[in-house]
């Protein structure tokens, strides 16, 4: 089944800078990957998604990459702000398959004032 | 107007109790989930079902039953409670298509067993 590893498992950085969240995956048929983003005490959200015909996807200060030969995928995050702060997971999944939605365990960005 | 939501919030109880957690989503998905999200954070999903039917049930104690009485409804009840399912339950739903991968989450049952 598929393995998704995420790190680093948390990552601090002062307003304005830009963070980088990286995630592999094991199962080479996998071809879609989300990232959703908990705020303490809230639901997890999804924040951006890619699928495995694309290589990059942007949404204002977010931005996705892939990198499908070396089962690869990151979230970059510009010009952070404190709402930022948050838990981001990763995740990998087969569209179309049986094969569940698999989870990273989760980055905690601290996005300091 | 609350898109997926899920009963109680906050459910704290003792050892050995049975209680059950109820969620409903308002989106008109067919898919509806439960994940356990433990204290490292860690989301791990327990059951998935399509349209009332079961589609994924993960390596979960049979302690814990999920029922579906309709494709809108996914309650989960636990029999039986331990120390150790202490966590925050999540029920999500998704749209049918090639979309069926988007999750859309409850609020989160924060469960503590004592």
């Amino acid at each position: 089944g598929e393995n998704v590893e995420q790190h680093p498992s948390t990552l601090s950085v002062q307003e304005g800078d830009s963070a980088v969240i990286k995630c592999t995956y094991s199962d080479s048929a996998s071809n879609y990957f989300p990232w959703y983003k908990q705020e303490l005490g809230k639901r997890p959200q999804l924040i951006i998604d890619i699928r495995s015909n694309v290589g990059e996807k942007k949404d204002q200060r977010i931005a996705v990459t892939l990198n499908k030969t070396a089962k690869h995928f990151s979230l970059h995050i510009t010009e952070t702000q404190p709402e930022d702060s948050a838990v981001y997971f990763c995740a990998a999944s087969q569209q179309g398959g049986s094969e569940k939605l698999v989870f990273g365990k989760g980055m905690k960005l601290t996005v300091n004032p | 107007d609350t898109a997926v939501s899920q009963t109680p919030k906050y459910l704290v109880t003792q050892m050995g109790n049975d209680k059950s957690i109820k969620c409903e989503q308002n989106l008109g998905h067919d898919t509806m989930y439960w994940y356990k999200q433990d204290s490292k954070k860690f989301l791990k999903i327990m059951f998935s079902y399509n349209n009332k039917e079961l589609i994924i049930n993960e390596t979960v104690p049979n302690r814990f039953s999920p029922k579906s009485p309709d494709k809108a409804h996914l309650n989960l009840h636990i029999n039986s409670l331990e120390l150790g399912d202490s966590a925050v339950y999540f029920c999500a739903s998704s749209p049918p298509g090639l979309s069926d991968e988007k999750l859309f989450f409850g609020s989160g049952t924060q469960l503590s067993v004592l």
